[in-house]
């Protein structure tokens, strides 16, 4: 089946500590995604990547860190810097810019 | 960068009738617009979308209008059921997806 894969579901972690969020596509899209979602709110952008080995900042960039070196993985780090890391955190990816996005099932973090 | 303001925040209809979201856009650059579906605990998944190039696109009860003058969007669902009941984002795109802040909308049976 094709599709785009987050895990783990649920993931706990101790303040301070990093943590990284796995994503994996295999629908061979030049671009991912990663965002953030609070509770009753929308969706805000983090970090996107149009091609390997390239990456922009979102709009709320401040506190996380990506890496794309290979084409279907955009793996997302929380690091100790992010103030508020407790949230819901969705990967997407699309085939290139200006086309539909499709979402993974989301990795919920809560740092206690 | 794109501002998308979407309203209302809540809608509470009564099972078989319509439901209008209405969504502002800010950048004229903005050419794609997707509407998204969420239940609780999901991912969203794409239920329709339409280009700056067309003014309305309809899918079964699904619809969508764009006005690119007024910058914007809406979508209409029509003979609601429960199971539409989920939150509903609007986005716009041209180098990145812009989100609104999300419609929940409770189909009551």
């Amino acid at each position: 089946d094709g599709g785009i894969t987050q895990s783990p579901k649920y993931l706990f972690r101790k303040e301070g500590q990093n943590v990284t969020l796995s994503c994996e596509q295999n629908l061979n899209h030049d671009a991912m995604y990663w965002y953030r979602q609070d509770p009753g709110q929308g969706l805000r952008l983090i970090y996107y990547s149009q091609i390997v080995n390239d990456f922009q900042k979102g709009d709320i960039a401040e506190g996380y860190s990506v890496s794309r070196e290979k084409k279907e993985s955009f793996p997302l780090t929380v690091t100790s810097a992010q103030k508020n890391p407790t949230a819901f955190y969705l990967c997407a990816s699309s085939s290139r810019l200006n086309t539909e996005a499709f979402f993974g099932q989301g990795t919920r973090l809560t740092v206690v | 960068g794109e501002n998308v303001e979407q309203h209302p925040s809540t809608l509470s209809v009564q099972e078989g009738d319509s439901a209008v979201i209405k969504c502002t856009y800010s950048d004229s650059a903005s050419n794609y617009f997707p509407w998204y579906k969420q239940e609780l605990g999901k991912g969203p998944q794409l239920i329709i979308d339409i280009r700056s190039n067309v003014g309305e696109k309809k899918d079964q009860r699904i619809a969508v209008t764009l006005n690119k003058t007024a910058k914007h969007f809406s979508l209409h669902i029509t003979e609601t059921q429960p199971e539409d009941s989920a939150v509903y984002f609007c986005a716009a795109n041209f180098n990145k997806f812009y989100f609104g802040s999300g419609t929940k909308l409770n189909v009551k049976p």
